[in-house]
């Protein structure tokens, strides 16, 4: 069965860090591009970054650019996104989420569960 | 504010049908990229329900299809079931931001 699970949520304070990881198992990992979506509470989903298989291409929302950093572990079937330079309107459900099809055409599936990044004083 | 514009919501009674539109520009959809659709149940994380403009993942039922036409799409539901109330929300690609983009979303209530 293909599954992502992400981990690494939680409360943090205005322009704080966080790392997120998702763990991917049930298909070859290092064949696909990766990705990051959020959604704010009660909004609507909002891409953040992209990865490709071998991370020669990394692309980022103006959102978080500068701020947060996508990165992969092919070895470890892992996915990341450092967070730094938090903001309150940071906060929302991080999901990853494999990319399938041709670049500029693909799509997300699955998603993972997703995890829950408060940015609160 | 959402690059791809949906109505925020729509409404239909069982067994009846309704569509949900997806309106882009000529950097997106009018670009010729696809448009897909997700389905996402309360508290759930979303999940894809046609790709490629008008194709439906093994185990979607065929009362859901979609289209795409110039710089817009849209989602049908067919045949409406309580089980379908949701938020549904359109992605696409966008050649000026290089990277992926969505809907606002749609919440469809099963009257």
């Amino acid at each position: 069965e293909v599954q992502l699970v992400e981990s690494g949520g939680g409360l943090v304070k205005p322009g704080g860090s966080l790392r997120l990881s998702c763990a991917a198992s049930g298909f070859t990992f290092s064949s696909y591009s990766m990705n990051w979506v959020r959604q704010a509470p009660g909004k609507g989903l909002e891409w953040v970054s992209s990865i490709s298989s071998s991370s020669s291409y990394i692309y980022y929302a103006d959102s978080v650019k500068g701020r947060f950093t996508i990165s992969r572990d092919n070895a470890k079937n892992s996915l990341y996104l450092q967070m730094n330079s938090l903001r309150a309107e940071d906060t929302a459900v991080y999901y990853c989420a494999r990319e399938v099809g041709s670049s500029g055409q693909s799509w997300f599936d699955p998603w993972g569960q997703g995890t829950l990044v408060t940015v609160s004083s | 504010q959402s690059v791809l514009t949906q109505p925020p919501s729509v409404s239909g009674a069982p067994g009846q049908r309704v569509t949900i539109s997806c309106t882009g520009s000529s950097s997106n959809i009018g670009a010729g990229y696809d448009v897909h659709w997700y389905q996402q149940l309360p508290g759930t994380a979303p999940k894809l329900l046609i790709y490629g403009n008008s194709n439906r993942p093994s185990g979607v039922p065929d009362r859901f299809s979609g289209s795409k036409s110039g710089t817009s799409a849209s989602l049908a539901i067919t045949g409406l079931q309580a089980e379908d109330e949701a938020d549904y929300y359109c992605q696409s690609y966008d050649s000026s931001l290089s990277g992926s983009i969505f809907g606002g979303g749609t919440k469809l209530t099963v009257l």
